[in-house]
């Protein structure tokens, strides 16, 4: 049971590239997140998932895009790299009817 | 508006002391909970412990305690006997309607030998 994983562990783009971020889960969890984590700040729900075909925009989804075509897998896209987006991302799983959520070990991603 | 506030951006405990974290929310929910998350350095996010509005004790899991007041609308952690292993950065949380969690600022907790 490896819980929640994150691939890549680290990533370090060029301003306009293109990339996906993987989110796996095996505790069968309908619910799925991703969030991001800034220097001094706490994490950010970027968009979320509360199952299978399903997504829905968090506090800060611009610039990002998701799909949950499987419900173990959610995936991050971010269509056109910013510098801005230079962050730690965090996916998180739960399962329904709970408030408890399970991290995934983060995705260092730089934008130069 | 859902809101946590963490007003510590920063402490330094000596070993084997006891420690509070604080943490105030707001939320207009009758029922909710509130969570810490435990983040060392290494990056990863652990769930630490979670008290729900209604439960009539306060939540303990092994050293961590929550101290909450409801009327305060306050859920400070408190952690005794502080390990240097409790080194880390602490989320308080608090999941509105959907179970989109509102994380805190967070506090970086040190602990010294």
């Amino acid at each position: 049971n490896a819980g929640v994983t994150q691939t890549p562990k680290f990533r370090v783009l060029k301003t306009g590239q293109s990339m996906t971020l993987l989110c796996a889960q095996d505790m069968n969890h309908e619910y799925m997140y991703w969030y991001r984590q800034d220097p001094g700040m706490g994490l950010r729900l970027i968009h979320y998932s509360v199952g299978e075909g399903t997504t829905a925009k968090g506090e800060v989804p611009d610039g990002y895009n998701v799909s949950r075509l499987k419900k173990q897998n959610f995936l991050l896209g971010l269509e056109s790299a910013a510098p801005s987006q230079t962050s730690v991302y965090f996916c998180a799983s739960g399962r329904i009817g709970t408030d408890t959520q399970y991290f995934g070990p983060g995705t260092r991603l730089t934008v130069l | 508006a859902q809101k946590i506030t963490q007003t510590q951006p920063g402490m330094f405990v000596q070993e084997k002391e006891a420690v509070t974290l604080d943490c105030t929310y707001d939320t207009s929910d009758p029922s909710y909970g509130l969570f810490w998350y435990k983040q060392p350095s290494s990056g990863e996010m652990i769930f630490l412990i979670y008290q729900g509005s209604y439960d009539q004790q306060n939540a303990t899991e092994g050293r961590y305690s929550l101290n909450f007041q409801k009327a305060r609308k306050s859920a400070n952690l408190v952690i005794s006997a502080s390990q240097l292993g409790d080194s880390a950065m602490y989320f308080c949380a608090l999941p509105p309607q959907g179970s989109k969690i509102i994380f805190g600022s967070g506090t970086r907790l040190s602990i010294r030998p």
